[in-house]
């Protein structure tokens, strides 16, 4: 299983910025996906799940009306949209697998290696 | 919102037994996981569903839970175990998966 994260940066506030993360040793099609990042010095924060076939997509409070998850099951690519960025949402955002399969068990199998994204003027 | 509460650090010397623990009302009712995640590197399932380990996690690593606290238990401390700990639940009242804060575990 491998997971790749690309697309972070700097970006200015209220700027947008796309995550992608490229799967790969594994079945795509048939698993959860999610979105957890993680501030400088600071713990884990889940962010956003996508099901296996994109639908039900859920988000934190923190991000609700502002980033979108989604996926392509033809190119095993995990995407989030970001838009309208904030200083707190600076952080290394990771792609993490869900354990489940088609359904969702919450927990993290598999993660990447993450992106940093900096939001500062 | 449920919150999960970890001491920000422990320390053990090589050998011994570290525990690390995850305070959450009535966590004992919950299926309780926990992450390593060593310095510059991704997190790591190393316990699942409380008590369960992922293929190629040592039988070292273990988990208990109950009442309002769940356990990290490391058996025969090695140096390679110095990491953060991360706990984490599925809050069944907002919908949403919660981590602890994270565990800095010092190998003497």
């Amino acid at each position: 299983v491998q997971l790749v994260e690309s697309g972070g940066g700097v970006v200015q506030p209220g700027r947008s910025l796309r995550l992608s993360c490229a799967a790969s040793g594994f079945t795509f099609l048939n698993y959860g996906m999610h979105w957890v990042r993680q501030a400088p010095g600071k713990g884990l924060e889940w962010v956003a799940l996508t099901w296996y076939d994109g639908s039900n997509p859920y988000y934190s409070d923190s991000v609700k009306g502002r980033f979108t998850i989604s996926r392509d099951n033809s190119k095993n690519t995990l995407y989030l949209q970001m838009n309208s960025l904030r200083a707190e949402d600076s952080a290394v955002y990771f792609c993490a697998r869900d354990s489940g399969g088609y359904n969702i068990h919450y927990n993290f199998d598999h993660w990447g290696q993450g992106t940093l994204v900096t939001v500062s003027s | 919102s449920y919150v999960l509460t970890q001491p920000p650090s422990v320390s053990v010397a090589p050998g011994q037994t570290a525990r690390i623990t995850c305070g959450g009302n009535d966590i004992g009712n919950n299926n309780v996981h926990w992450y390593q995640q060593k310095p510059g590197q991704a997190p790591v399932l190393v316990v699942y569903d409380v008590n369960d380990r992922p293929s190629g996690i040592p039988e070292r690593f273990s988990g208990s839970s109950s009442g309002n606290t769940a356990t990290l238990t490391i058996s025969r401390v090695e140096g390679g175990d110095e990491a953060d700990y991360s706990c984490q639940v599925f809050d069944g009242n907002s919908d949403l998966p919660i981590f602890g804060g994270g565990t800095k575990l010092t190998v003497l």
